[in-house]
Parts: C-alpha cells; sequence; structure tokens
C-alpha cells in the first residue's frame, strides 16, 4: 500500500535551478526517508527526517518536514545532470516497522 | 565498499519455471527486505526479516512464493511455478535495525522476465 505521495510526478528543468519535490502522507509516523533510483539500479538512501525534526541538510540537499500538514519536500540546489534520477520519499509509521514509499518524482535535468 | 549484493541480474525464464534469486545483505545488517518494483504498483514489500526470522510476509503469494534466510550471508526469494504477471524488478535490502527501521542500503536489482 502507499501512503507517501510525491508530487510532481515528472519535473524537467535547466542544470542550475533548484529542484523541489513534495510528499504527502495520511498516518502518524517516526520518520521520512528520501532515496534517489537511477535508471537500472537500486535506491540510494539520501537523508531521513524524523517527526520531531522540522529540516535536514545533507550538501546540497535540504529536507523540510511540517508533520502538522503530514507533509515534506526535498529541495536539490544548483542540480547537475548527474542529479537526474527518480526520487522516492519513505514513511515508517509509529507502530510499524514497514516503510511506505511514494511512486516517486521522476527528475530530469537538462544541459 | 559494503554493499548488498544480488544474484542474479538478469533471468529471462519459461512460465511454470522455479526462480530462486539471492540477496546478501551488509555484514552485521540485522534486518532484511525483499521489494517487487513494477511501473504500475511502485515498490511493494513482498518479506522482511529482523535477526533472521520472518517477520512479515504478508505481501507474498504464499502458494507461489517462499523467502528464507538460511543464514546471516544469504537470503533468498523463490518463485514456484512462476508467470509472466511475477515480471518485475527484485530488489533486496538490508540495514540496522535498533528501534526504527532506518536506513536501508539496497542491491542492484534482479530483473525477471517470465515469458
Amino acid at each position: 500500500s502507499q501512503q507517501g505521495e510525491e508530487d510532481p510526478q515528472a519535473l524537467s528543468i535547466q542544470e542550475g535551478e533548484n529542484a523541489t519535490m513534495n510528499c504527502s502522507y495520511k498516518t502518524s509516523i517516526n520518520n521520512l526517508q528520501w532515496y534517489r533510483q537511477n535508471s537500472g539500479r537500486g535506491l540510494v538512501h539520501l537523508i531521513l527526517i524524523r517527526s520531531n525534526e522540522r529540516e535536514k541538510h545533507s550538501g546540497r540537499l535540504r529536507v523540510t518536514l511540517d508533520t502538522s500538514k503530514k507533509s515534506s519536500s526535498l529541495l536539490i540546489t544548483a542540480s547537475r545532470a548527474a542529479d537526474t534520477a527518480s526520487y522516492f520519499c519513505a514513511t515508517e509509521g509509529i507502530s510499524n516497522y514497514q516503510l511506505i514509499w511514494g511512486a516517486g518524482t521522476k527528475l530530469i535535468i537538462k544541459p | 565498499d559494503a554493499r548488498v549484493t544480488q544474484t542474479p541480474r538478469h533471468k529471462v525464464t519459461e512460465m511454470g519455471q522455479e526462480v530462486t534469486m539471492r540477496c546478501q545483505p551488509i555484514l552485521g545488517h540485522n534486518t532484511v527486505f525483499w521489494y517487487r518494483q513494477t511501473m504500475m504498483q511502485g515498490l511493494e514489500l513482498l518479506a522482511y526479516f529482523r535477526n533472521r526470522a520472518p517477520l512479515d510476509d504478508s505481501g507474498m503469494p504464499k502458494d507461489r512464493f517462499s523467502a528464507e534466510m538460511p543464514d546471516a550471508t544469504l537470503a533468498t526469494l523463490k518463485i514456484q511455478p512462476s508467470e509472466p504477471r511475477d515480471s518485475a524488478v527484485y530488489f533486496c535490502a538490508s540495514g540496522v535495525g535498533t528501534g526504527d527501521t532506518g536506513e536501508l542500503f539496497f542491491g542492484e536489482g534482479s530483473r525477471l522476465t517470465v515469458l
């Protein structure tokens, strides 16, 4: 079952621009994670933000979490061609070890 | 460089044949997940192990799928008999589950095509 819903489904921007992806979920969570998947490859963990955190940074990545709105955003600044990939959010519920995955946002960075 | 290793990377088989996919989790990880990814359904959880014990396989078609961890270095997913609708990419992921699930490390996947 999918809890996270990414928005937009697809995003195409010019290299150097910022890319913002959003994730909404339905139930209370322990944490929310973002992963990247390059075409034909496995998923790679990017960042984990806990329910008591509001913002987290990792290099060019900035993640925010608004538990009142049950939403998160992933911002990639100064995008590069290598950022072209699908990005997934995954939520871990309070009483459930399972990660519930969204359908992903396909990001294309045009050179 | 620690990584999750999956074999085979690609498998083409005829309907009705048995398929076995293998996964070597990262040494020291105590949780193992099997996922199936398709365009239509996205990522679906098939099975979950913690300390080699199966804790959840509710997402797995029990009549044809089975998942085991014979030891800490090997997890297997078996389909018998395979059907065309099983065509998908199967991912194994491992993690250090202390309390919550935390970060998962994924293998490169096994792409299965059932004709």
